[in-house]
């Protein structure tokens, strides 16, 4: 079945410093991929949708000069997330579509802002 | 906003007892998925519905999405301890390619 990876499976960073998180389709090419955040005990809420080769859709109350979206090739979409604060702690995840098989999650990135 | 309600939040149950869990929502999804997701991990397709009043089996699960394809339904039978986890349902309006997320169930199965 399809595979969607991402890159670290955890990370920790000082407040106020940059974090890149990857998520690759591994067989497959996803033109359209989404991000989502975790807080724990929460569910998944849906951050922005990424789009190969345009600029990212994001949902109400998220600021997108904060998480910068790049899909910038049909397997990669990256998630920076600028200047780190301790609330930006959470477990983020990124999901894409293939055909028939429908949305694919990748095992998500944990990462903690100290 | 689409938001979509389930309930109970958490559910504590015995091995062997059976269990229904409920995804409400105002808005009409094209299809309802559920996952079931590990910590640390992320979520696991169970099954999609797609079609009012289908009703889909996977062993001791079975799946109801509402003839208004508003709300669906997770009924476990005979609980076993491997069942524990996070249970999430998700839909998928047909105005937008992008699916939305429950609140979600936490589901605790004692031996």
């Amino acid at each position: 079945g399809a595979v969607v990876s991402q890159h670290p499976s955890w990370v920790i960073c000082k407040s106020g410093t940059s974090v890149k998180i990857e998520c690759r389709s591994l067989d497959f090419q996803a033109t359209t991929m989404f991000w989502y955040r975790q807080f724990p005990k929460q569910s998944l809420m849906l951050m922005a949708t990424s789009n190969e080769g345009s600029k990212a859709t994001y949902e109400q109350g998220v600021e997108k000069d904060k998480f910068l979206i790049n899909h910038a090739s049909l397997t990669l979409s990256t998630l920076t997330v600028t200047s780190a604060h301790p609330e930006d702690s959470s477990f983020y995840i990124c999901s894409a579509i293939r055909g028939s098989e429908g949305y694919t999650f990748g095992s998500g990135t944990r990462l903690t802002v100290v | 906003t689409q938001l979509l309600e389930q309930s109970p939040q958490f559910l504590s149950i015995q091995e062997g007892e059976n269990l229904t869990v409920y995804c409400n929502s105002s808005s009409v999804f094209s299809s309802l998925q559920w996952y079931r997701q590990e910590p640390g991990e992320g979520p696991v397709l169970l099954v999609t519905v797609v079609t009012g009043g289908e009703v889909k089996k996977l062993k001791r699960l079975t799946f109801q999405f509402g003839d208004a394809r508003k709300d669906s339904s997770l009924h476990i039978t005979a609980a076993q301890p491997g069942d524990t986890g996070l249970y999430l349902c998700a839909g998928e309006s047909s105005s937008a390619s992008k699916i939305i997320f429950g609140s979600g169930t936490r589901l605790s199965i004692r031996p």
